[in-house]
């Protein structure tokens, strides 16, 4: 049972425009959200995280959004950089079971010079 | 600081051998976990721990066992092992628990296991 979902497996985009990546999640107890970036053969690290009491996050180029009545959650990236090319994790977490990360597959972002 | 190392990168093992997977961090993190990523899928949890001595099942434990004698070292034992343990397995550490403020994970660079 996928309770976060990255319906998108690859995105293209030209280096300088916006990065959209979306993910969907099913379980409403979930209340901590973030995403990892992960380049080949190295292991994911950390971008960005947003608590549900909360609808935006900013850090930088980067801002997640968090829509919970629709259960969705986006991260943009302004402006785009070839450096960001990768695949995108969204992960999630319910307070009733904190340690229990659940992830999505991952997009893989291509940015184009 | 090296973060979170992992040993082996590769290996391969053949239907029913035993074998174990090393994890090591020096940033005095308390908790650990070990994931698996299967193709085309997100990160499932194994085991987890909260400091030395204590260490917990997460969604897919089966066929797996966890130790943690000491704060840095968590490794993974597999027993009898199955092609369906074929994967790339991520162990990670974080200051605070994973899925709360702080609890930003780091990950070593993953062990990819081939089981035939």
């Amino acid at each position: 049972d996928q309770q976060v979902k990255q319906n998108s497996p690859s995105l293209s985009v030209q280096e300088g425009r916006i990065s959209i990546l979306n993910c969907d999640y099913t379980n409403s107890m979930f209340d901590y959200f973030l995403w990892y970036k992960k380049y080949p053969a190295e292991g994911p690290t950390f971008l960005i995280s947003i608590s549900s009491i909360k609808d935006k996050n900013e850090d930088g180029r980067f801002t997640v959004f968090l829509n919970k009545s629709a259960k969705h959650l986006s991260l943009h990236i302004v402006p785009s950089q070839p450096g960001d090319s990768a695949v995108y994790f969204c992960a999630a977490s319910a307070v009733s079971a904190i340690y229990d990360m659940r992830f999505g597959a991952g997009t893989r972002l291509t940015v184009k010079p | 600081n090296a973060g979170v190392t992992q040993t082996p990168k590769f290996r391969i093992l053949k239907i029913g051998q035993s074998m174990t997977l090393q994890c090591a961090q020096d940033m005095n993190h308390n908790y650990m976990y070990w994931y698996r990523q299967d193709p085309g899928m997100g990160l499932k949890l194994i085991y987890y721990s909260v400091g030395a001595g204590i260490t917990d099942k997460g969604e897919v434990p089966n066929g797996y066992n966890v130790s943690r004698s000491t704060t840095e070292d968590f490794p993974l034992r597999l027993e009898l092992a199955a092609p369906s343990q074929t994967s790339v397995y991520f162990c990670a550490s974080s200051w605070a628990l994973a899925g709360g403020k702080g609890g930003e994970q780091f990950f070593g660079p993953g062990t990819r296991l081939t089981v035939l």
